[in-house]
């Protein structure tokens, strides 16, 4: 089937670890996208890109790097610059870019607890 | 960065209740409009995608219309079943950006 895969579901880890989520699409999507959801808030976009080899940051970019070396995966590290890691992450595609960003189809999301 | 505001915050219904939220964002550098429906322990899933003032969506019971001029769209549910239950996101697509969402609007419906 095709969508969009999330892993791991949930993670645990200790302050000042780096954590690497992986977001995997066989949608044949340009774009893909990382966001994070907190209690009482909307989705903040983390990063997003819309080619191979190319990113931008979102509103919250801090504390986070991604790589975009294959069209089908678009993993996000949390890295210990972050001051609040603990989060819900959700990963997104588009098969559209540029000015009209088209119906987002998301994973299922990961949890992250930094203990 | 831009506001998308949506709405009641939460309601909550009795089956076979109409009901409708509010999504209210910036009218400026308008592209489109869209509207996701999240149910616990599973993903987003779209029910619109809007880019036109004026423009009315339906899909089943449930439809949604938008005014880019004022900056809202309503969405609309009737008769409202307790599958219904769920975060309903309205997200905002300025020309050259990626979506800016709303906090949603958590609907329950009680049968």
């Amino acid at each position: 089937d095709g969508g969009i895969t999330q892993s791991p579901k949930y993670l645990f880890r200790k302050e000042g670890q780096n954590v690497t989520l992986s977001c995997e699409q066989n949608l044949n999507h340009d774009a893909m996208y990382w966001y994070r959801q907190d209690p009482g808030q909307g989705l903040r976009l983390i990063y997003y890109s819309q080619i191979v080899n190319d990113f931008q940051k979102g509103d919250i970019a801090e504390g986070y790097s991604v790589s975009r070396e294959k069209k089908e995966s678009f993993p996000l590290t949390v890295t210990s610059a972050q001051k609040n890691p603990t989060a819900f992450y959700l990963c997104a595609s588009s098969s559209r870019t540029g000015m009209n960003t088209g119906e987002l189809f998301f994973g299922e999301g990961s949890r992250l607890t930094v203990l | 960065i831009l506001n998308v505001e949506q709405s009641p915050q939460s309601l909550h219904v009795q089956e076979g209740d109409s009901t409708n939220f509010t999504c209210s964002f910036p009218s400026s550098n308008f592209y489109a409009l869209h509207w996701y429906r999240w149910e616990t322990a599973k993903s987003p899933e779209a029910l619109f995608v809007m880019t036109l003032n004026g423009d009315e969506k339906k899909k089943g019971r449930i439809s949604a219309t938008l005014n880019t001029k004022e900056g809202y769209s309503y969405l609309y549910i009737k008769g409202s079943q307790p599958e219904d239950s769920a975060t309903y996101l309205c997200a905002l697509n300025q020309a050259g950006t990626a979506l800016i969402f709303g906090k949603g609007t958590t609907l329950s419906v009680s049968s």
